[in-house]
């Protein structure tokens, strides 16, 4: 099946840097990727829809300054956490679009910000 | 999510026996989806309902849609320490595969 895959896996950085999370479609092309978050003991909450070539759709509530996403080829997707505080560690999971009838999950992402 | 609602919220059960996790949705769904996750990893999808009254199963797992499509239903018959884990449903209310996920059921399974 279709794979798609995260990187990295765990990061661990200081307050007030910046922290970059890939998202690879490994064997498909995927002109849509969405961006969630997950807090321990909690469900997933979209961030945002992430468009091949065109500017992400942030969901209510998500500063897009604050999360950066580039979707600057058919298979990667960059979430990009600036200016990173401690509230900001969590679980990053994205998935991505192969046509428009299936979606497939990465592995997530454990960012911690001390 | 408030449209998206998931319960219990978590359910220990013994070995061998049957339970059913709901999700109800405050709209008509495009499609529901059920996943299951281990704590700090990915979701593995289970499966995916689309049609009124429409019912699938994948091993020891059945997922049942209403024919009004706002309420799914999750089977699992013979419960095993395996099932246990976190059930996640994922409501699609576009067909652009946004997902709304509920709280989630936090599952134990006592061997």
């Amino acid at each position: 099946g279709a794979v798609v895959s995260q990187h990295p896996s765990r990061v661990i950085c200081k307050s007030g840097t910046s922290v970059k999370i890939e998202c690879r479609s490994l064997d498909f092309q995927a002109t849509t990727m969405f961006w969630y978050r997950q807090f321990p003991k909690q469900s997933l909450m979209l961030m945002a829809t992430s468009n091949e070539g065109s500017k992400a759709t942030y969901e209510q509530g998500v500063e897009k300054d604050k999360f950066l996403i580039n979707h600057a080829s058919l298979t990667l997707s960059t979430l990009t956490v600036t200016s990173a505080h401690p509230e900001d560690s969590s679980f990053y999971i994205c998935s991505a679009l192969q046509g428009a009838s299936e979606q497939y999950f990465g592995p997530g992402t454990r960012l911690t910000v001390t | 999510s408030q449209e998206l609602e998931q319960s219990p919220q978590s359910l220990i059960v013994q070995e061998g026996k049957n339970l059913t996790i709901n999700c109800t949705s405050s709209k008509t769904l495009y499609g529901l989806y059920w996943y299951k996750q281990k704590y700090g990893e990915g979701l593995i999808f289970l499966m995916m309902l689309q049609k009124g009254g429409e019912e699938k199963s994948h091993e020891k797992i059945t997922a049942k849609l209403d024919e009004k499509k706002q309420q799914s239903s999750l089977h699992i018959t013979a419960s095993q320490p395996s099932h246990a884990g976190t059930y996640l449903c994922g409501a699609d209310y576009t067909g652009g595969f946004k997902t709304i996920f509920g709280a989630g059921t936090r599952l134990f399974v006592k061997a």
